[in-house]
């Protein structure tokens, strides 16, 4: 069952903004992961934030996560034309299973 | 760097007809997944083999089975195709270890076309 849902559906920025994308879920979680997916290929892991943690950095990334509000927020800074996927969250409870969300295309424009 | 490898990128079968899928890692994981991908519905589970001749149904199994034979290679079999199983589908692995605390690490998928 998709747990996960992104917002927005697309987004379409120039080359050098930030871009920004959020992910509500409904149930509790362990953990909520973040992937992205260039056109027809796999997904990629971007980063994980465990469910006791606000906010974690990785490179040009980051990453907050609100439990009280069920919701997490991925920022791209400085975008490049490398960045143009599909970004995907995840959610973790405490068994093996993943809920990913729909996804958000964010194409990045030179 | 973990390398999972799927058999086929583009494969076009007829209806009625067995498909295998196939799937293998390198980082001597003990937990596989195959998703499908379908345009606005995210990944959906089809199966999960947390081990070696384990498997567990995910969301979507109906019209599946799978196979672990050996620990890097986990295959999805598509019993008797049909049309509504035109799709993506991805292979992912991961290390036991960490219960859900851990990423998924992905194939580049195998875009299957039934007619």
């Amino acid at each position: 069952s998709q747990q996960g849902e992104e917002d927005p559906q697309a987004l379409s920025i120039q080359e050098g903004e930030n871009a920004t994308m959020n992910c509500s879920y409904k149930t509790s979680i362990n953990n909520l992961q973040w992937y992205r997916q260039n056109s027809g290929r796999g997904l990629v892991h971007l980063i994980l934030i465990r469910s006791n943690e606000r906010e974690k950095h990785s490179g040009r990334l980051r990453v907050t996560l609100d439990t009280s509000k069920k919701s997490s927020s991925l920022l791209i800074t400085a975008s490049r034309a490398a960045d143009t996927a599909s970004y995907f969250c995840a959610t973790g409870s405490n068994d093996y299973k993943l809920s990913f969300g729909a996804g958000t295309t964010v194409t990045v424009r030179a | 760097d973990v390398k999972v490898t799927q058999s086929s990128r583009y494969l076009v079968k007829r209806t009625g007809e067995k498909v295998f899928l196939e799937c293998v890692q390198d980082m001597d994981h003990e937990n596989m997944f195959w998703y499908r991908q379908d345009p606005g519905l995210g990944l959906r589970l089809i199966y999960f083999s947390y081990d070696v001749k384990m498997k567990e149904k995910g969301d979507i199994p109906e019209g599946y089975s799978v196979s672990r034979e050996k620990k890097e290679r986990f295959s999805l079999i598509l019993e008797s195709a049909s049309t509504n199983q035109t799709s993506m589908y991805l292979c992912a692995s991961r290390p036991h270890y960490g219960s859900g605390n851990q990423p998924q690490h992905f194939g580049d998928g195998t875009r299957l076309s039934i007619l």
